[in-house]
């Protein structure tokens, strides 16, 4: 079946909008997971969902950060009041079950202005 | 703190050659490694993995090394191809988290 899809591919906002990411992850994987991975830098976590809920969202660097995820599939990350440090590639992926081998998405390239 | 350390950020080799890319960790309770390589726009892709009660794992061309002693994994790739090139990174997961925590990175260039 398909990979896991993020959109949009690309987005470019000015300092201090909202913007929403989204991740369809692949059918059926339970487990979702949201990274960044700014210039020159590993993925950093950010949020973990286990169905519909966030056991760990150690990650998420403020509380202008949140994330949700709905019957269980497709996950939303909302970035409120968007600064320059935000600009990176948010990477989502997924997991089977208990698997430890995650699937990524392309990723959402975010630009701040 | 860097949990995950991949000291080389680039490696060059020639086609036909062994490629050896290197990932040292500090973190004693991970418990699982694994290697994902990425190229240019694309999301990371899933290679090889080991369990922390293993010291070797090999798939085809592909056998990564761990020496828990030394804090120390290893991925070998033999013999190296031009379509190996892009960027690899380690990773390893905390007992009880399912997070992966993630090197920096080496890019890989195969010579034809």
């Amino acid at each position: 079946g398909a990979g896991v899809s993020q959109s949009p591919s690309n987005k470019v906002t000015e300092k201090g909008k909202d913007v929403e990411l989204r991740c369809d992850p692949i059918s059926g994987h339970t487990a979702l997971y949201w990274y960044r991975q700014s210039l020159g830098q590993g993925l950093e976590f950010l949020i973990y969902f286990q169905g519909n809920s966030a056991p760990d969202k150690s990650g998420l660097p403020s509380d202008r950060f949140s994330a949700e995820r709905t019957g269980g599939s497709v996950s939303t990350l909302t970035i409120q009041r968007t600064q320059q440090e935000d600009s990176a590639v948010y990477l989502c992926a997924s997991s089977l079950g208990n698997s430890n081998e995650q699937f990524f998405g392309p990723g959402t390239r975010l630009t701040v202005l | 703190d860097q949990q995950v350390k991949q000291n080389s950020p680039s490696l060059s080799v020639q086609e036909g050659r062994i490629s050896i890319l290197n990932c040292d960790y500090t973190n004693s309770m991970f418990d699982y490694f694994l290697w994902y390589k990425k190229y240019p726009a694309e999301g990371p892709t899933f290679l090889i993995s080991i369990s922390s009660i293993k010291d070797k794992n090999e798939d085809g061309r592909f056998t990564v090394f761990l020496n828990k002693s030394a804090k120390h994994l290893s991925l070998h790739i033999v013999p190296s191809q031009p379509g190996d090139s892009a960027v690899y990174f380690c990773a390893a997961k905390d007992t009880g988290r399912r997070a992966l925590t993630f090197g920096s990175g080496t890019r890989l260039q195969v010579q034809p």
